[in-house]
């Protein structure tokens, strides 16, 4: 069975904090992807990153970086600096290429950042 | 950049009404999807479509259909509309099958009442 774990329900720091967001997968495939997505207030998903599970090279993009981890089966999202519009839902999806559409979400983590 | 549009943001309906939600992508994508989003939840597959014409339940298909006539347009129906499908409704299409980055519509917030 395929699952995506979030298991921090929501997050709050303070404005400049550091905050990392925890994503933990489950897959008997060994070709697959994961994702990670931002969903301001508007409401609308906003994709952030896509890994392949060959390439555990970890990945900066300004402020955000993530940390891919095939021995413990995670794929953890770490804000640096964090600022008041970093505050939202994010979510992290796997998906395999092994015959299904599919794509598999957790339930997401809600980042709170005050000011 | 891709472009995933829905017809409506906010909708409210009442009950056994037959509701039309409607879903537009302008990058000539293979695959698209409707989820439904609830509070604690997370997103879960309504139904995809990997072809014009072809559908695939997904996990919480019951009192759902879902038409795509073109390639762009993918309609989720409500055959008749129970307060019990109020939720968040996101449509999202990639460029083939699994493993590519799923792209999303700005939602559709349905109140049945």
């Amino acid at each position: 069975a395929q699952k995506v774990t979030q298991a921090q329900t929501e997050i709050s720091v303070v404005e400049k904090e550091d905050v990392t967001l925890d994503c933990v997968y489950e897959t008997r495939d060994t070709t697959y992807y994961l994702f990670w997505y931002k969903q301001p207030p508007s409401g609308e998903l906003v994709f952030l990153i896509r890994r392949n599970s060959f390439d555990e090279q970890n990945e900066i993009s300004g402020r955000y970086s993530w940390n891919f981890q095939k021995s413990t089966s995670s794929f953890n999202f770490t804000i640096t600096a964090s600022q008041v519009v970093d505050s939202a839902v994010y979510f992290c999806a796997l998906s395999t290429t092994s015959g299904t559409y599919k794509y598999i979400f957790g339930t997401g983590t809600r980042l709170k950042v005050l000011a | 950049d891709v472009k995933v549009t829905q017809s409506s943001r906010y909708l409210v309906k009442r009950t056994g009404e037959k509701v039309f939600l409607e879903c537009v992508q302008d990058m000539d994508h293979e695959n698209m999807f409707w989820y439904r989003q609830d509070p604690g939840l997370g997103l879960r597959l309504i139904y995809f479509s990997y072809d014009v014409k072809m559908k695939e339940k997904g996990d919480i298909p019951e009192g759902y259909s879902v038409s795509r006539e073109k390639k762009e347009r993918f309609s989720l129906i409500l055959e008749s509309a129970s307060t019990n499908q109020t939720s968040m409704y996101l449509c999202a299409s990639s460029l083939f099958r699994g493993g590519e980055t799923q792209y999303f519509g700005p939602g559709t917030r349905l109140l049945v009442l």
